[in-house]
C-alpha cells in the first residue's frame, strides 16, 4: 500500500527539541521530492520544509535556522529536526510527497500532533 | 512569504455553483501556473482538487474547476453538493510553496 507514516510528535516544552520521523512504503521514496507541511488547531496550512531528491533542502523564514529537514532513501525514511521550538511551532506535521512531474502534494501522511507548552 | 488570501467562507444550495477566490501577487500567484487546490474535511488529510491552475487529477469530478487572472486565482464548484462542504486551500509554488489563508464551503 502506497502510504506515509509519521512519529515523533508530542508535548515538548519551549526552547526544547524534537525529531519527527515518516516512514515511507508502497513506492520508489528516492525518486520523489518530499515536503512536511503543518497545521495549528483550527488554523490553516503551512508550508514547513521541502527536500529534494538530490537532498537539497528548503524552508520558509519562520523556521529557517531552527529546522532541518533530511533523508535516508536507504530506510524510506524522512525527518525534520525542530529546535529551539516555540508556542507557535504548535501544530498537526504532515508528511507529503512531491508529484513527480507537477509542483503539487499527491499523497498525505495522517500527521503527528507537535505541542509546544510549559 | 505571506499566505495567500481567501475569503474565510462561502455558502451556496444544493445544485448552485461557488467560487472561491485565491490573490497573492506577482511573485507567487500572477507569475506563475503553479497554482493547486486542496480540500480537507474536518479531521482528514487535505486531498488535491486541481493542480497547475486549472488541471484535474484522476478521480476528481469536473464540477471542480480552477481559473487564473493576474494575481487572483479561483475555484469554482459547480452543482454543489453536501460531501463539498469543507475547508478549501490554496496553494502556489514559485521557488517555494505558499498557502491561503482557507475558505469554509457551507452546503446550505
Amino acid at each position: 500500500e502506497v502510504q506515509l507514516v509519521e512519529s515523533g510528535g508530542g508535548l515538548i516544552q519551549p526552547g526544547g527539541s524534537l525529531r519527527l520521523s515518516c516512514a515511507a512504503s508502497g513506492f520508489t521514496f528516492s525518486s520523489y521530492d518530499m515536503h512536511w507541511v503543518r497545521q495549528g488547531t483550527g488554523k490553516g496550512l503551512e508550508w514547513v520544509s521541502t527536500i529534494e531528491t538530490a537532498g537539497d533542502p528548503y524552508y520558509p523564514d519562520s523556521v529557517r535556522g531552527r529546522f532541518t529537514i533530511s533523508r535516508e532513501n536507504a530506510k524510506n525514511s524522512l525527518y525534520l529536526q525542530m529546535n529551539s521550538l516555540r508556542a507557535e511551532d504548535t501544530a498537526v506535521y504532515y508528511c507529503a510527497r512531491g508529484h513527480d512531474d507537477y509542483w503539487y502534494f499527491d499523497l498525505w501522511g495522517r500527521g503527528t500532533l507537535v505541542t509546544v507548552s510549559s | 512569504q505571506s499566505a495567500l488570501t481567501q475569503p474565510r467562507s462561502v455558502s451556496g444550495s444544493p445544485g448552485q455553483s461557488v467560487t472561491i477566490s485565491c490573490t497573492g501577487t506577482s511573485s507567487d500567484v500572477g507569475g506563475y501556473n503553479y497554482v493547486s487546490w486542496y480540500q480537507q474535511h474536518p479531521g482528514k488529510v487535505p486531498k488535491v482538487m486541481i493542480y497547475d491552475v486549472n488541471k484535474r487529477p484522476a478521480g476528481v469530478p469536473d464540477r471542480f474547476s480552477g481559473s487564473k487572472s493576474g494575481n487572483t486565482a479561483s475555484l469554482t464548484i459547480s452543482g454543489l453538493q453536501a460531501d463539498d462542504e469543507a475547508d478549501y486551500y490554496c496553494c502556489s509554488y514559485a521557488g517555494s510553496y505558499v498557502f491561503g489563508t482557507g475558505t469554509k464551503v457551507t452546503v446550505l
